[in-house]
């Protein structure tokens, strides 16, 4: 099984700042790797697909690089709405693998 | 607009079974890859179960397999997951997703809690 592994567990950012959130990958998998934003109460929302496609309707501060085994979500300037947690999951290989996620917090 | 509507959770003593279904709406169901998600309380997501458009082929979590089956009925734009020999450690909630990008969760639902406990 492909294990990810997410850093740093917490991170806390002012508003407006950039946030950079790492991914990482037990092997490769390619750029099949997805990113998914939580909020508190709500079900994960879908960022970012093929490691750096951002799906339908997700705001342009929001970007993924990488591929191999090694990828970063950026938020360029946080709004209030996006401190929540953060997901990486491969879907390269089965079965399919989540990160423990990253939790942005307001510094 | 793309909604996905859980239902079936509930508490169940270990060693039981449950079923859980997923009304799909809003999108052409029989086109698309489904699966479930779950997230125990407090805890990150853990993939469970994905099936084909066509349920051709299906694939498990190892933590799942060959205790629960995910199935699907196209003409009732229903997904299915049936749980057997449930353990503690499967309480969570579980979310339906429909994938569209691929094997990724492009919409989910809100999630059905299933408690599994004595």
């Amino acid at each position: 099984e492909i294990v990810m592994m997410q850093s740093p567990a917490t991170l806390s950012v002012s508003p407006g700042e950039r946030a950079t959130l790492s991914c990482r990958a037990s092997q490769s998998v390619s750029s099949y790797l997805g990113w998914y934003q939580q909020r508190p109460g709500q079900a994960p929302r879908l960022l970012i697909y093929g490691a750096s496609t951002r799906a339908t309707g997700i705001p342009a501060r929001f970007s993924g690089s990488g591929s191999g085994t090694e990828f970063t979500l950026t938020i360029s300037s946080l709004q209030s709405e996006d401190f929540a947690v953060y997901y990486c999951q491969q879907y390269n290989k089965w079965p399919l693998t989540f990160g423990g996620g990253t939790k942005v917090e307001i510094k | 607009e793309v909604q996905l509507l859980e239902s079936g959770g509930g508490l169940v003593q270990p060693g039981e079974s449950l079923r859980l279904s997923c009304a799909a709406s809003g999108f052409t169901f029989s086109s698309h890859a489904m699966g479930w998600v779950r997230q125990a309380p407090g805890k990150g997501l853990e993939w469970v179960s994905s099936i084909t458009s066509n349920s051709r082929a299906a694939y498990y979590a190892d933590s799942v397999k060959g205790r629960f089956s995910i199935s699907r009925d196209n003409s009732k734009n229903t997904l299915y997951l049936q749980m057997s020999s449930l353990r503690d450690e499967d309480t969570a909630v579980y979310h339906c997703i429909l994938c569209d990008s691929g094997w990724v969760g492009d919409n989910w639902g809100q999630g059905t809690l299933v408690t599994v406990s004595s």
